[in-house]
């Protein structure tokens, strides 16, 4: 099985903050990865894909990056909207999520 | 657009049983994979089980093989999952989940998920 570790589990910041979260897999994913972002009662909703490619829709202050076994997921000009929790995903093999980040107010 | 919509959780006692529906709709639904993914109260994401869109190969999680068991019934257009032997530990929010194509992929829409209490 392929595991996801994601760090930071918390991350405080301000709006207008560029802000970088980074997941490691314990084996190449050869780009198969994916970033959701879930905020509280709601599903959660993709904002990345392919490590890089940034789902229609999502503002381009958010963007991906990385590739076999390191990416990170930076949201820029941090918004009141992106205080949420933030999941990676690998696909390559099954499907598996990293733990989380959640973005909170500082 | 695409719309799913859970429905059948609710509370059942430890060893009991329930099943799942996910109706789907504004795409169509023979083309996709689809899965299911939980979330036990304030935890992260699980993936659970994954349905090929021809239904004709399915694969769980470890925690849930043998109990738990994924269909789809494309004159329906919904997609279910057939829990039983229920655990506490499988108290959670249960998603369903679209592929983003009909190979292995990442999940492009989600329903709002149904609530399973598992409690005695």
């Amino acid at each position: 099985d392929i595991r996801m570790t994601q760090s930071p589990s918390t991350l405080s910041a301000s709006v207008g903050d560029t802000v970088t979260i980074t997941c490691r897999a314990s084996q190449s994913l050869y780009g198969w990865l994916a970033w959701y972002q879930q905020k509280p009662g709601k599903a959660p909703e993709p904002l990345i894909y392919k490590a890089s490619t940034l789902e229609s829709g999502v503002p381009s202050r958010f963007s991906g990056s990385g590739s076999g076994t390191e990416f990170t997921l930076t949201i820029s000009s941090l918004q009141p909207d992106d205080f949420a929790t933030y999941y990676c995903q690998q696909y390559k093999t099954s499907w598996t999520f990293g733990r989380g980040t959640k973005v909170e107010v500082k | 657009q695409v719309r799913l919509v859970e429905s059948g959780g609710g509370v059942v006692q430890p060893g009991g049983s329930l099943r799942l529906s996910c109706a789907a709709s504004g795409f169509t639904f023979s083309d996709f994979g689809m899965h299911w993914v939980r979330q036990a109260p304030d935890k992260g994401l699980e993936w659970v089980a994954v349905i090929s869109s021809d239904g004709t190969n399915t694969y769980h999680t470890d925690s849930v093989r043998g109990r738990f068991t994924i269909s789809r019934d494309t004159s329906k257009n919904t997609l279910y999952l057939q829990m039983t032997s229920l655990t506490t530990e499988d108290t959670a929010v249960y998603f369903c989940a679209k592929q983003f194509s009909a190979y292995a992929d990442y999940f492009d829409s989600w329903g709002q998920g149904t609530l399973v209490s598992v409690s005695s």
